[in-house]
């Protein structure tokens, strides 16, 4: 069974600019979530998706957003960037909205620099 | 309070030798599952071990063995035989149980093997 894929995998962007992110779940998985990594704050949660409806959302300022479309596919876009949202996205996919004894598997993530 | 507590930003193991990584939660959940990923230089978060909170055993995966203490809320990774290739980060993670509950990261612990 093929794991979760991102792509980009490398993005090399200027401030103001927007870009969207996009991950696919292993198949049958239902679930996906993306986290932002950074040296200085470690992994943050964005938001879970599960069925076209964002289940859960971190602390994250409205130029952050997501979607999910009815394959399960997601895609993220950070509109204005700025300098600081230079990270590594990574989106998990889990097969349920959620429960607790479940897995995420993660992509290998795209590397997003701002310039 | 912090869901996941990860105290050790760094850890040193000789090769062959076994290393423990300490993990300790806060969820006034009964029901959550606990869960430890590898993160090496490459970026992507390889899931290692997972126990649920009614799992009367101690989970083990191979080399990787989940030293499980309910009453003291601790969830610690014992590497046994470390080898290079497990030179990389390590983050334990909680989801509370119930649907639409997020993932908790720790902060990780860099564990480098010295041969």
């Amino acid at each position: 069974k093929a794991g979760v894929t991102q792509t980009p995998r490398y993005l090399i962007k200027t401030r103001g600019q927007q870009v969207t992110l996009s991950c696919s779940p292993i198949s049958g998985h239902r679930s996906v979530s993306w986290y932002q990594q950074t040296p200085g704050q470690g992994l943050q949660f964005l938001f879970e998706y599960f069925s076209e409806t964002q289940r859960n959302k971190g602390n994250f300022p409205g130029r952050f957003s997501g979607r999910q479309f009815s394959n399960s596919r997601s895609e993220m876009n950070v509109s204005t960037l700025e300098l600081g949202d230079s990270a590594l996205y990574l989106c998990a996919s889990s097969p349920r909205a959620g429960l607790g004894t479940d897995t995420q598997y993660f992509g290998p993530g795209t590397r997003l620099t701002v310039l | 309070a912090q869901k996941i507590t990860q105290t050790q930003p760094g850890m040193f193991v000789q090769e062959k030798e076994a290393v423990t990584l300490d993990c300790t939660y806060d969820t006034s959940d009964p029901s959550y599952g606990l869960f430890w990923y590898k993160q090496p230089s490459s970026g992507e978060m390889i899931f290692l071990i997972y126990q649920g909170s009614y799992d009367q055993q101690n989970a083990t995966e191979g080399r990787y063995s989940l030293n499980f203490q309910k009453a003291r809320k601790s969830a610690n990774l014992v590497i046994s035989a470390s080898q290079l290739g497990d030179s990389a980060m390590y983050f334990c993670a909680m989801r509370e149980g119930g649907t639409g509950n997020q993932f908790y990261f720790g902060t990780g612990t860099s564990l480098t093997v010295i041969p």
